[in-house]
This record gives structure tokens, C-alpha cells and sequence, in this order.
């Protein structure tokens, strides 16, 4: 069946600009996490969403990070006024019980 | 400081040597999680432990929770050229269950 998926692959962006990461989890995942790795780092939490319950947003680093997650499925991360130190890959992954199935990831680059 | 903690941050060892792993929590762990991420790709999920005392094996590849469920350990037997990645231990903790945070990784490289 069909895995995490992510859009765009790569996104070049100017300082300043808003930006719109896309994640599409697995049918039927209840979970959805957003992480951020950066070049030869491990992965840092940025929220989850539980089914029908409030996001842990306990992780976005600033208020210009924001993240939704529409019917239950679809999840976009939103960066505005986007700075240098943004750049990283953006992970989404997506959990049914325990293993949690990572998409391909963003590549954001701030210039 | 880290929820998790890794050491080492880096490995380089020979072809057939053993080597371990580990990843400590600065909080009682609900669950444990090893992925694998090979350079430039996505991460693969290696095992899971929960139990105190629980160890599980995946081919040349073990990881046990100790009882306290503070820390895990991964251990590689007989490393080969394929193993060489970055080994992220994942972790919930029992005061948050379903926050999946993760250390910061050890790269291991594998020389033929």
C-alpha cells in the first residue's frame, strides 16, 4: 500500500517568505508527527496530532511555525516570515499502534 | 539537555567487529523505539522494546531495555559495510504517552 508521503521534495525559498509543507499519511493512521532534522542532527519534535484531540504543539519552535490537520488526514506545516536558520529537512510521519512509518521529507533551504 | 541522550555520537569500526550502542532517558520510558537512517534516506524501523529486562533481535542486530527502562542498549555483531548508518533511538515517556521525541543519533561507519 501507499507510505508517507510528502510535498514538495525540495523547496527553495528567499528569507522572508512563507512557506507550506505538505504530508500525506497512511488510510487510517490516527497519529501524525512533524519532526525537523538538520544537516547531521538527530530529529526534533515539532507536534503530533491524536485523532480528535488537541495537538501537542509543545515543540514548534516559534510562533511563526504553525501546523493543521484537516478530516483527520492531511497535515500541512506552515513557516511565515521564513529565516536561515529554518533550513533542515522537514519529517512527517504517521503511526497506527507502536512503529511510526516516516515520509521522505522536505528539503527547505532558506536563502 | 536532551530528554535522550546517545553515546557514542560516532563510530568507525572494522568489518566483524562488535559494537554497542546506547541511549539513555532522563525520564522512566513508557516505550523505546531503534530506526535506522541511511545517509541522504528515510528511516527504518528496527524494534521496539516496552518491558524492563525485554530483548529482541533483528538479524545481527540486538537491543535490550534495562529494568529500570531508563536506558537501551544496541549491540551489532559481526558489523558489516551494510550496517553503516545513523542509529536514532526513539522514546515515550511514561508522563507522556504517543510524544514520540528521539536522541540525537550515532553515525556509524563500517570499514571493509
Amino acid at each position: 500500500g501507499a507510505g508517507v508521503s510528502q510535498s514538495p521534495s525540495n523547496k527553495v525559498t528567499e528569507k522572508g517568505k512563507d512557506v507550506e509543507l505538505r504530508c500525506d499519511p497512511i488510510s487510517g493512521h490516527t497519529a501524525l508527527y512533524w519532526y525537523r532534522q538538520s544537516l547531521g542532527q538527530g530529529l526534533e519534535f515539532l507536534i503530533y496530532f491524536q485523532g480528535n484531540s488537541a495537538p501537542d504543539k509543545s515543540g514548534l519552535p516559534s510562533d511563526r511555525f504553525s501546523a493543521e490537520r484537516t478530516g483527520g488526514s492531511v497535515s500541512t506545516l506552515t513557516i511565515q516570515r521564513t529565516q536561515q536558520e529554518d533550513s533542515a529537512v522537514y519529517l512527517c510521519a504517521s503511526r497506527d499502534s507502536y512503529e511510526q512509518y516516516f515520509g521522505p521529507g522536505t528539503r527547505l533551504t532558506v536563502t | 539537555s536532551q530528554e535522550l541522550e546517545q553515546s557514542p555520537q560516532s563510530l568507525i569500526v572494522q568489518e566483524g567487529k562488535n559494537l554497542t550502542i546506547n541511549c539513555t532517558s532522563s525520564k522512566t520510558l513508557y516505550g523505546l523505539y531503534w530506526y535506522k537512517q541511511k545517509y541522504g534516506e528515510g528511516l527504518i524501523f528496527l524494534m521496539m522494546l516496552q518491558k524492563g529486562g525485554e530483548e529482541k533481535s533483528h538479524e545481527k542486530i540486538t537491543a535490550k531495555l534495562d529494568e529500570k527502562k531508563q536506558q537501551s542498549s544496541l549491540h551489532i555483531t559481526a558489523s558489516q559495510p551494510s550496517h553503516a548508518g545513523i542509529y536514532l533511538c526513539g522514546a515515550e515517556m511514561k508522563t507522556s504517552y504517543d510524544k514520540v521525541i528521539f536522541g540525537p543519533g550515532t553515525s556509524l561507519s563500517v570499514i571493509p
